[in-house]
Parts: C-alpha cells; structure tokens; sequence
C-alpha cells in the first residue's frame, strides 16, 4: 500500500521569499512521483513528474522538486514566489508497473500556499 | 486542444436519489479515471476505465458505478445518495492509464447532497 504525506497543511510566505513544499511518500514498489496544483474552483494541473534520471526536476511555472530516494522524499522548492502562485498544492505517486496502477494516482492531503504582498 | 470537459459543474440532490456525471476527455485519451475530492478525505481514486473496460478500482462501496462508451466518454454515478457523498468529484484523462502518464484533470462537478 502507498501513502503520501504532505507535512505541513499551510504555507504562509511574502511575495519574493523562497519557499519550499514537503512531501514523503511511503511504498512497497518503486514509483513515479508527481507535484500538481490546484486553483480555487478549478481541476489539478501537473507542475512537474519524476519518472528517472536526474533527481532535480524542473516543471512550469519556475518550480523545481528534488526526488531523495533514501529518504523517500520529494519536496516542492521555487526560489522566489509570486501572489499567482497562491494555490493548493498536491504531491502525488503511482506504483511502477503491474495491473493495481492503471490510472491510479494515491495523493497527500495538500498544501496551501498563500503568498503575500 | 480542448481540454477535459465535465457536466454539469454543479449539482444539488437529496439523500436517497442517484445521480450521474459526465466526463469527456481530451481527444485521443483513452483512460478515465475518477477521483472524489472532500476536505475531509482529500482526493481518493474511484475507479479508471480504458477501452470501455474498468481496470481499476478504489475502496469505494458498490453505489459508485462507472462505465466508459466507445468514444471515451465516462460516466459515473452514484445510487442511494448519502450526506457523505457531497464532493467535488474530478475526472482525468491520459493517453493509456499507464503509472507514467500524465492524467489531465477537468474542472469537476461539485455535488452537495442535501
């Protein structure tokens, strides 16, 4: 069984600063790890995906995540955020491989991310 | 590229009905997959439907159904409404359900069941 553990529910920051989003996940199987966001009143759009290779990730928006497989890790950094980026944000996997993952993404409880002026 | 499209965008029922929600993925998707979404549980896996065929399913009870037509169109629904059941409830498609695909999610429909 997979779980996904966001570590904090909300994120206050000034506009600018930097801020960085925590995410553990825990598995049996190797898996693929996702960072999506969500606007208010709107569906989840995909940041950015660790599938292999480098353990730096870039995705849209300036945000980058960082894959620690020792500490089952893959925490949201951006280096300096803006009053668009507030948001929801959600870490997310899928188990590698074998019938129980088609289509099945196991999410953390989210983040909020509200970025001041 | 018209993105996921989900009707209606609202609902309002009362416990004991059923209802249905549409899904229509991104051309040339052939995975749906559902999701419920409550400030409570946060965002659980319903089910995912390839080729008109469910391959997957959640921890959801037998009320949650599901089917998929040719087109890739999904829809679910919900029998037997229980005060529980207000979610937003999202649809996603991909290109084939696989653990490295991108899911695409629609704007959901938001159901409050009275």
């Amino acid at each position: 069984a997979q779980s996904v553990t966001q570590l904090d529910s909300q994120v206050p920051v000034f506009e600018e600063a930097p801020v960085e989003l925590r995410c553990n996940y825990s598995s049996s199987v190797s898996v693929y790890l996702f960072w999506y966001v969500q606007y208010p009143n709107q569906g989840l759009q995909l940041l950015l995906k660790y599938l292999s290779g480098s353990t730096l990730v870039k995705g849209i928006n300036g945000f980058e995540a960082e894959f620690n497989k020792s500490q089952t890790s893959f925490h949201l950094r951006k280096p300096s955020v803006h009053i668009s980026d507030t948001a929801e944000y959600f870490c997310a996997v899928s188990d590698r491989g074998g019938g129980t993952s088609y289509g099945k993404l196991t999410f953390g409880q989210g983040t909020i991310l509200t970025v001041h002026p | 590229k018209a993105g996921v499209t989900q009707t209606p965008r609202y609902l309002i029922k009362t416990r004991g009905q059923q209802v249905t929600l549409s899904c229509s993925p991104i051309s040339g998707h052939r995975s749906v997959s559902w999701y419920q979404q409550t400030p409570g549980q946060g965002l659980q896996f319903l089910f995912e439907y390839f080729s008109e065929t469910q391959r997957n399913k959640g921890n959801f009870p037998g009320r949650f159904s599901g089917r998929q037509f040719s087109n890739s169109r999904s829809e679910m629904n919900v029998s037997t409404l229980e005060l529980g059941d207000s979610a937003l409830y999202l649809c996603a498609s991909s290109l084939a359900g696989g653990d490295w695909d991108e899911q695409f999610f629609g704007p959901g429909t938001r159901l409050t069941v009275l």
